[in-house]
C-alpha cells in the first residue's frame, strides 16, 4: 500500500544527543514536510522540501536539520541545539510543491522524549 | 497576520448527537485555502476537505458537512449522527499564496478540537 512510513514510533534521548527521525514515502510525491506538534497545540512547520537536493526552513527550524538525497526519503535530525525537543513529530508529503492548493498526506508520527 | 482559531478545546457528545466544530480564520489575502484534518488516536492526520476562497458553497459528504461563510470568516464542520469512531482531534488549517514572514504557502493550523463520542 502507498503511504508514508515514519520510524521509530517512540524514541528516548538523553540531553546533548542528536537523534534522527526517518520518513519514507512511496507515493511518488515531490514535496515533503516535517511538522512538530506539542500537547494542545496545532502543528508547526520545521522544514520542507519541494524537490530532491533542495529544502527550506519553516517557522521553527532552529535546532533541526534535514536532507533530501532521494525523492522518497526526508530524514529529520534533532540536534542538541534544540532546547525543547520533546514533542510529536509528523512527516507529510504532497503531490506537488504548491502547498497552498494540495492536501497533505501524513505519517503516523514519531514521539520523541528527552530524558 | 494569518491565524486560525478553534475556540472549542474539547467537546463531548453521546452517540447519534449532531456536533459542530467551529473554525474562525484571519487573513489579509483574497486567495486562500481552508482545510479540515482529523487526527485519530493513531496519530496521523487524515485529510477531510479543502475549500478555496472563491467557492462559498457548502459541502456535504455523508454524515459530514461544512459551512463556509466569508462574511464571518468561518469554516465550521458538522458531524451528523455522531459515532464513536468519530472520536479524534480535528484541525482546521489555512494557507495562502503569500509569504508573511513564514514559509510561503505554509499551512497555519488551529490548536485543534478534541471530540469524544461516548456510546
Amino acid at each position: 500500500d502507498g503511504g508514508i512510513t515514519q520510524s521509530p514510533k517512540y524514541l528516548f534521548r538523553k540531553e546533548g544527543q542528536n537523534v534522527t527521525l526517518s520518513c519514507e514515502q512511496n507515493l511518488n510525491h515531490d514535496a515533503m514536510y516535517w511538522y512538530r506538534q506539542d500537547p494542545g497545540q496545532g502543528l508547526r512547520l520545521i522544514y520542507y522540501s519541494q524537490i530532491v537536493n533542495d529544502f527550506q526552513k519553516g517557522d521553527i527550524a532552529e535546532g533541526y536539520s534535514v536532507s533530501r538525497e532521494k525523492k522518497e526519503s526526508f530524514p529529520l535530525t534533532v540536534t542538541s541545539a534544540q532546547k525543547n525537543p520533546t514533542a510529536f513529530y509528523l512527516c507529510a508529503s504532497s503531490i506537488e510543491a504548491s502547498l497552498g492548493s494540495r492536501e497533505l498526506f501524513f505519517g503516523e508520527g514519531s514521539r520523541l522524549t528527552v530524558l | 497576520a494569518q491565524k486560525v482559531t478553534q475556540a472549542q478545546t474539547e467537546i463531548s457528545v453521546v452517540e447519534k448527537e449532531d456536533v459542530t466544530l467551529d473554525c474562525v480564520y484571519e487573513t489579509r489575502d483574497t486567495t486562500y485555502y481552508l482545510f479540515w484534518y482529523k487526527q485519530p488516536p493513531s496519530g496521523e492526520l487524515v485529510f477531510l476537505i479543502r475549500r478555496n476562497s472563491f467557492d462559498e458553497q457548502n459541502e456535504i459528504s455523508g454524515r459530514y458537512s461544512w459551512n463556509f461563510q466569508k462574511s464571518t470568516s468561518s469554516f465550521n464542520f458538522t458531524i451528523t449522527a455522531s459515532q464513536v469512531v468519530d472520536s479524534a482531534v480535528y484541525f482546521c488549517a489555512l494557507t495562502t499564496w503569500r509569504n508573511y514572514g513564514g514559509s510561503q504557502g505554509n499551512l497555519i493550523f488551529g490548536k485543534g478540537t478534541k471530540l469524544s463520542v461516548k456510546p
